[in-house]
């Protein structure tokens, strides 16, 4: 099974900054990756497919980048928000695999 | 509006049974493969299971196969899982999703329903 690593695990941030989150798969996964975020008590919302296409109303501020094993999610100028933990997703069919998730917190 | 709403989670003892059904609506259900995802109480997110439009082809994750069946019926816009054999381990809030057919990610997500497997 392909396996997903995200780094870092937590990460502090401060409004306005611009934040880089990394996930890495075990095996090359062409451009199959998708990000979402998720806040405390809410189900997943999707932001990012194919690791770069920004899904529809989303804001611009998010971008996804990487292709093969790489893969980074971008937040330019964080906003209060974006403070929420974030997973990227590999999918190959029917099948996905989550990784285990950054948790962006308010320095 | 696309609406996703899980039912039938509760407290379960180890060894039990108990079924979810997701009720869809503001869009044609038949024509969407759906899938479950569940949390575990402060941790990730995990895939469990899909099943295609028609419901002729269902996929499992590992940690359940054998144990879990997914099941729909487009007559009545349900999603269903049956959940056997329940652990300890299978505690978690589970969420039906909706398939896009666009970029075949999880664009809809239901609110959750918490499985507590305990004695």
């Amino acid at each position: 099974d392909i396996q997903m690593t995200q780094s870092p695990s937590t990460l502090s941030a401060s409004v306005g900054d611009r934040v880089t989150i990394t996930c890495r798969a075990s095996q090359s996964i062409s451009n199959s990756l998708a990000w979402y975020q998720q806040k405390p008590g809410k189900a997943p919302k999707l932001l990012i497919y194919k690791a770069s296409s920004l899904e529809s109303g989303v804001p611009s501020r998010f971008s996804g980048s990487g292709s093969g094993t790489e893969f980074t999610l971008t937040i330019n100028s964080l906003q209060p928000d974006d403070f929420a933990t974030y997973y990227c997703q590999l999918y190959n069919d029917y099948y996905r695999t989550f990784g285990q998730g950054t948790r962006v917190e308010i320095k | 509006e696309v609406q996703l709403v899980e039912s039938g989670g509760g407290l379960v003892q180890p060894g039990g049974s108990l079924r979810l059904p997701c009720e869809a609506s503001g869009f044609t259900f038949s024509s969407y493969a759906m899938s479950w995802v569940r949390q575990a109480p402060g941790k990730g997110l995990e895939w469990v299971s899909t099943i295609s439009a028609s419901g002729g082809s269902t996929f499992y994750a590992n940690s359940v196969k054998g144990r879990f069946t997914i099941s729909r019926d487009n007559s009545r816009n349900t999603l269903y899982v049956q959940m056997n054999s329940l652990r300890a381990e299978d505690t978690a809030v589970y969420y039906c999703a909706r398939k896009s057919q666009s970029s075949s990610n999880f664009d809809y997500w239901g609110q959750g329903t918490l499985v507590t497997v305990s004695s």
